[in-house]
């Protein structure tokens, strides 16, 4: 059973350059969250898919957006990119109608983002 | 808004009991989380605690007390694969169940 996965594992990028990231949610999962986490932060919030729809989003400007596929995996794009951006960004998948399961999130290992 | 606080870093021996606080500030209120992650590593998923009381679960046990706005993480038997940052986690009624990461807490495992 393939866990959460993500790609690619570390990117570097300059200031002003757009970046996408990708995830495939865990086996039977059809909910994809998106957190970005600082060093010695927890993670963030960015924003949740279901259905192919983003159904909530974070305290993050217009420069990050995302999709979902009919396959329940999900992009995460950054346009503009600042040096703030610089951060760990991780991908995590849920059961969007799974009872008391709906709270447990599986992360993936995560794309580190590092901007120049 | 929500916020959440939780020591910085807590360090303890091999073997020992270790607890870990959260109180946390937020309406609709909806159950309270626990993750792990070691360095580099992503998080995982501990614990989740919606009722008052404490919940078992091997060598972790978690505790809520909704009066008290207030749940910890126990530790028991420390081993020195415990070292890891520990999140407490809210999460508020909405229907997303979306939860909001403290700033983590830092456990150091000495031999």
């Amino acid at each position: 059973d393939a866990g959460v996965t993500q790609s690619p594992t570390h990117l570097i990028k300059t200031r002003g350059q757009q970046v996408t990231l990708r995830c495939s949610p865990k086996s039977g999962h059809d909910t994809v969250s998106w957190y970005q986490q600082a060093l010695g932060q927890g993670p963030q919030f960015i924003f949740q898919y279901y259905e192919e729809e983003e159904r909530q989003r974070g305290n993050f400007p217009d420069r990050f957006s995302g999709h979902q596929f009919p396959n329940y995996s999900s992009e995460l794009n950054v346009n503009a990119l600042l040096l703030g951006d610089s951060a760990l960004y991780l991908c995590a998948s849920s059961l969007s109608h799974g009872g008391r399961r709906s709270n447990e999130q599986f992360f993936g290992p995560g794309t580190r983002l590092t901007v120049l | 808004g929500q916020s959440l606080e939780q020591p910085s870093e807590v360090t303890a021996v091999e073997g020992a009991i270790v607890q870990i606080n959260c109180t946390y500030q937020t309406s609709g209120f909806y159950g309270l989380s626990w993750y792990q992650q070691h360095d580099g590593g992503a998080p995982t998923f501990l614990s989740y605690n919606a009722l008052d009381g404490l919940e078992e679960t091997g060598r972790f046990s978690s505790f809520l007390s909704r009066s008290d706005s207030y749940g910890y993480l126990l530790l028991q038997e420390l081993q020195m694969k415990d070292s890891a940052s520990y999140f407490c986690a809210v999460i508020a009624s909405g229907g997303s169940y979306i939860p909001t990461f403290g700033r983590g807490t830092s456990l150091i495992v000495h031999p």
